[in-house]
């Protein structure tokens, strides 16, 4: 088992750039979701997904979009990138028990 | 409004020497506490799940304790291989991490 993976492991965007990260999880697990951790901060909650077809936000939202296709992928997307967005992103999945296990992490710096 | 808090942000500790690291929440409804390790440039690492006060894991050097109020994680006789930082996340309807603490332990 790979558990979460993430890519890419780091990535330089331009103001106003998109892209996408990718999460891929092979758990089987039904519960996704992303993170962002900054300095002095705990980790936030940006979006989630129950299942595949179902997500819903998180308490810093503004700036992301996800979708569930899959039970297996579960892709966060920066539509205009701002300075602000520059931070370490955590995927992470669970399955029935409440325990989260967390990918690698994706360092965005957004200039 | 549910808010966990870590102390303190940092300990240095020689080799050897016994110390814990605090976690105070303040949430209704608590359905779990978390415990993860988090290494440089790597993703958090799960390490115990604690239910109910009173409740204690043990795993290697580490054992983590829980309150109705409060969780500790003890670390016995640490070893620089401990050196990371610690996160503490309580669990109600949604995960609230704290800040965590970042140990250094020195040889």
């Amino acid at each position: 088992n790979a558990g979460v993976t993430q890519t890419p492991k780091f990535q330089v965007l331009k103001t106003g750039q998109s892209m996408t990260l990718q999460c891929a999880q092979d758990m089987n697990h039904e519960y996704m979701s992303w993170y962002r951790q900054d300095p002095g901060m705990g980790l936030r909650l940006i979006h989630y997904s129950v299942g595949a077809g179902i997500t819903d936000q998180g308490e810093v939202p503004n700036g992301y979009n996800v979708s569930r296709s899959t039970t297996e992928d579960f892709p966060l997307r920066l539509l205009s990138a701002a300075p602000s967005q520059t931070s370490v992103y955590f995927c992470a999945s669970r399955g029935s028990q409440e325990t989260q296990y967390f990918g690698p992490g994706t360092r965005l710096l957004v200039l | 409004e549910d808010q966990v808090t870590q102390s303190p942000e940092a300990l240095r500790l020689q080799e050897g020497e016994s110390s814990s690291l605090n976690c105070s929440y303040t949430v209704s409804g608590l359905r779990g506490l978390f415990w993860y390790r988090q290494d440089p440039g790597k993703g958090p690492e799960f390490l115990f799940t604690l239910y109910s006060a009173g409740e204690e894991k043990e795993k290697e050097r580490l054992k983590a304790t829980l309150t109705k109020k409060e969780s500790f994680l003890h670390i016995t006789a640490p070893k620089p291989e401990d050196s990371a930082t610690y996160l503490c996340a309580v669990y109600t309807d949604k995960l609230i991490f704290g800040t965590g603490t970042r140990l250094q332990v020195f040889p």
